[in-house]
């Protein structure tokens, strides 16, 4: 089956840094990659998402970008806000549609004001 | 957009009962649902998906008698524990899929069930 894995675990920046967190994948036939942003207590909330026909994606502050052929895909935060300390989870999906995700382990983002 | 209201969002219960959680679809058919358990600091574990109106299907190591799932409707699917026990306690999510042309899923807001 498909496995995911997520760095860093812990990441902690400067108010206005930029924050990367990197994921890879197993299966080439994954074809959507969503990111969630986690806060204690709640749900899990898709921050930004792509699918395998896409290099790159970009929605104000936040981008994601996919290599298919390294199997790899990264979230980019740009000027980052101290609301935006949470945990984030990369995932991918195989290529059966409404099939099920893999979640990556997560990483802790902490932004110091 | 899609939502998915998760009830109860916590729940304190004695060793020995059950629990149920239900997650409903407002406002689109949920002909899938796919239940989560999360430990603290962990990632989310995949239990089971259940289908409308089939048996759901659990990943391996997932106890089928301890975790009841039921999807007797297009916008409610339920997962019950039972004979809770503390190992039992964590943070149970369900998610489905967005919509028909979308490649999005939406989640609950999550259970957290403590076990006592």
């Amino acid at each position: 089956g498909e496995n995911v894995e997520q760095h860093p675990s812990t990441l902690s920046v400067q108010e206005g840094d930029s924050a990367v967190i990197k994921c890879t994948y197993s299966d080439s036939a994954s074809n959507y990659f969503p990111w969630y942003k986690q806060e204690l207590g709640k749900g899990p909330q898709l921050i930004i998402d792509i699918r395998s026909n896409v290099g790159e994606k970009k929605d104000q502050r936040i981008a994601v970008t996919l290599n298919k052929t390294a199997k790899h895909f990264s979230l980019h935060i740009t000027e980052t806000q101290p609301e935006d300390s949470a945990v984030y989870f990369c995932a991918a999906r195989g290529e059966t549609s409404y099939g099920k995700l893999t979640f990556g382990q997560g990483t802790i983002l902490t932004v110091h004001p | 957009g899609a939502v998915v209201s998760q009830h109860p969002s916590r729940v304190i219960c004695k060793s020995g009962t059950s629990v149920k959680i239900e997650c409903r679809s407002l406002d689109f058919q949920a002909t899938t649902m796919f239940w989560y358990r999360q430990f603290p600091k962990k990632s989310l574990m995949l239990m089971a998906t259940s289908n409308e109106g089939s048996k759901a299907t659990y990943e391996q190591g997932v106890e089928k008698d301890k975790f009841l799932i039921n999807h007797a409707s297009l916008t409610l699917s339920t997962l019950t524990v039972t004979s809770a026990h503390p190992e039992d306690s964590s943070f149970y999510i369900c998610s489905a899929p967005a919509g028909v042309r979308d490649y999005g899923y939406t989640f609950g807001s999550g259970t957290r069930l403590t076990v006592v």
